[in-house]
C-alpha cells in the first residue's frame, strides 16, 4: 500500500458525460501527479500540482481540467467523454519538488466509457 | 521532447534465472533520472529502482540491478534470481531534473517468470 488513495476504483459511463476522480495524497506530500495508461497511448503524464498551484501540463486535453485542494486531495475532470477516454487513471503523490522525491502511485481508476 | 524506448514487449525466463530488460532514451539534458517500475497484474506501479545521471556507479536494489550507459543512453534491468512474484509488466521511464518532475514512460516489457 503506497498511501496514496483514488476513488473511485471503477467507473462505468457513457459518451459525453461528465466524471470526476479523486485522489487523496500520502501524508505530507504537498505534490499531485496524474497519468493516464491506455492501450494506444501506454502511459502519459497529464498534470502536476505543487501546494495547490499547478506546476507542470503534458499532453492533457482540453475537455479535462484538475484542481489540488486546500487539504491537498486532487481531482481530475473529464468531460464529454470519448470511448476513447477509457483508460486506467493513476494519481501520484511526492513529498515535494525535484526529482529526489520518490513519486508514490495509487491503485489508479479505471474508466470505462460505453 | 524526451523519449523512451523499449525494444522487448515480451520475455520470459525460468524461475531463479537472470533475465535483462532493454531499454533506451534520448535527450540533450545532461543531468537527469532514470527509473523502473514494476506492474504486477494487481496494477499497482511499484517502483524498482532508481539511476541518478551524474552518478557512475549503477545502482542495485537486493536482485534488482541497472548497467547505465549514460553515453549510449542506455539503461537496461537486470533481475537476478528471478522469482515468481516478479511477473509482471516492467516499465522504464525518464525524468529531467529539477523543476520538470513529470515521468516519461516507455511502452513496458511483459515480463513472465516460468516456474
Amino acid at each position: 500500500d503506497s498511501g496514496v488513495t483514488q476513488t473511485p476504483k471503477h467507473l462505468i459511463t457513457a459518451t459525453g458525460q461528465r466524471v470526476t476522480l479523486r485522489c487523496s495524497p500520502r501524508s505530507g506530500d504537498l505534490s499531485v501527479y496524474w497519468y493516464q495508461q491506455s492501450l494506444d497511448q501506454g502511459l502519459q503524464f497529464l498534470i502536476q500540482y505543487y501546494n495547490g498551484e499547478e506546476r507542470a501540463k503534458g499532453n492533457i486535453l482540453e475537455r479535462f481540467s484538475a484542481q489540488q485542494f486546500p487539504d491537498l486531495h486532487s481531482e481530475l475532470n473529464l468531460s464529454s467523454l470519448e470511448l476513447g477516454d477509457s483508460a486506467l487513471y493513476f494519481c501520484a503523490s511526492s513529498v515535494g519538488q525535484g526529482v529526489r522525491n520518490e513519486q508514490f502511485f495509487g491503485p489508479g481508476t479505471r474508466l470505462t466509457v460505453l | 521532447a524526451q523519449t523512451v524506448t523499449q525494444s522487448q514487449p515480451e520475455m520470459s525466463v525460468q524461475e531463479a534465472e537472470t533475465v535483462t530488460l532493454s531499454c533506451t532514451y534520448d535527450t540533450s539534458e545532461n543531468n537527469y533520472y532514470l527509473f523502473w517500475y514494476k506492474q504486477p497484474p494487481s496494477r499497482q506501479m511499484i517502483l524498482v529502482i532508481r539511476q541518478e545521471a551524474y552518478k557512475q556507479q549503477n545502482a542495485t536494489e537486493n536482485r534488482f540491478s541497472v548497467n547505465f550507459q549514460k553515453a549510449a543512453k542506455s539503461f537496461s534491468l537486470k533481475i537476478s534470481d528471478s522469482q515468481l512474484g516478479d511477473t509482471a509488466m516492467y516499465f522504464c521511464a525518464f525524468m529531467q531534473d529539477f523543476g520538470n518532475e513529470k515521468l516519461t514512460f516507455g511502452t513496458g516489457t511483459r515480463l513472465t517468470i516460468i516456474p
